[in-house]
């Protein structure tokens, strides 16, 4: 199964919005609605801030959303802040008991 | 509050052997599903295994079949990963994950194995 493919960085200025693409296949993310999308600082824990391609956990702010075309999954920040500043990655189910995440987007705040 | 609290890692000569344990609480171990996940040193995340609430299903990424193990205890509400011929590949920061519906909502902090003569 290999990684799905997601832009090694990404940058934009407090109150800027900002999109992340990850790209998989008809096999993981064309063929499910399972992509889920988290925030990583390093250090810690990685926290789920989207999951169902559209879907936000209770807490996490409307200025993150998620959305899927094809074979290929969004996250968007609005509205960035400095403490959006980390590792993002995705991850979708990919078929026959196995999963997949993304080679993670490295995302700057000006 | 979910609280998960990984333990056993350290450093390990390759071939040799690891148990990694996960102490949940905060909720109803047996009734969720939990994950494996890894992280390599400057790599991104891999998932590594999975197993549901009555460890009949269990699932593993290729690269772990037939070494890695998973399995759980859900009266001492606890999930492990006894590792074995661990590669210097192995090594890297290993999260335990609650799952729910396809996903994991709930992670660890990590512990680092480290694979190495």
């Amino acid at each position: 199964q290999s990684a799905l493919t997601q832009p090694p960085s990404a940058s934009g200025s407090p109150g800027q919005s900002v999109t992340f693409s990850c790209t998989g296949t008809s096999s993981d993310v064309g063929g499910y609605d399972h992509v889920s999308w988290y925030q990583h600082h390093p250090g810690k824990g990685p926290k789920l801030i989207i999951h169902e391609v559209t879907k936000r956990p209770s807490g996490v702010p409307d200025r993150f959303s998620g959305s899927k075309s094809g074979n290929t999954a969004s996250l968007t920040v609005s509205g960035l802040q400095a403490e959006d500043e980390a590792d993002y990655y995705c991850f979708s189910y990919g078929g026959s008991n196995n999963w997949v995440f993304g080679g993670g987007t490295k995302l700057t705040v000006l | 509050e979910v609280q998960l609290v990984e333990s056993g890692g350290g450093l390990i000569q390759p071939g040799g052997s690891l148990r990694l344990s996960c102490a949940a609480s905060g909720f109803n171990f047996s009734d969720h599903s939990m994950n494996w996940v890894r992280q390599a040193p400057g790599k991104g995340l891999e998932w590594v295994s999975y197993i549901n609430a009555a460890s009949d299903a269990r699932w593993y990424t290729d690269s772990v079949k037939g070494r890695f193990t998973i399995s759980r205890d859900n009266a001492q509400t606890s999930l492990y990963l006894h590792m074995n011929s661990l590669r210097a590949e192995d090594t890297g920061v290993y999260y335990c994950a609650r799952d729910h519906d396809w996903t994991s909502d709930y992670w660890g902090q990590g512990i680092l194995v480290t694979v190495s003569s």
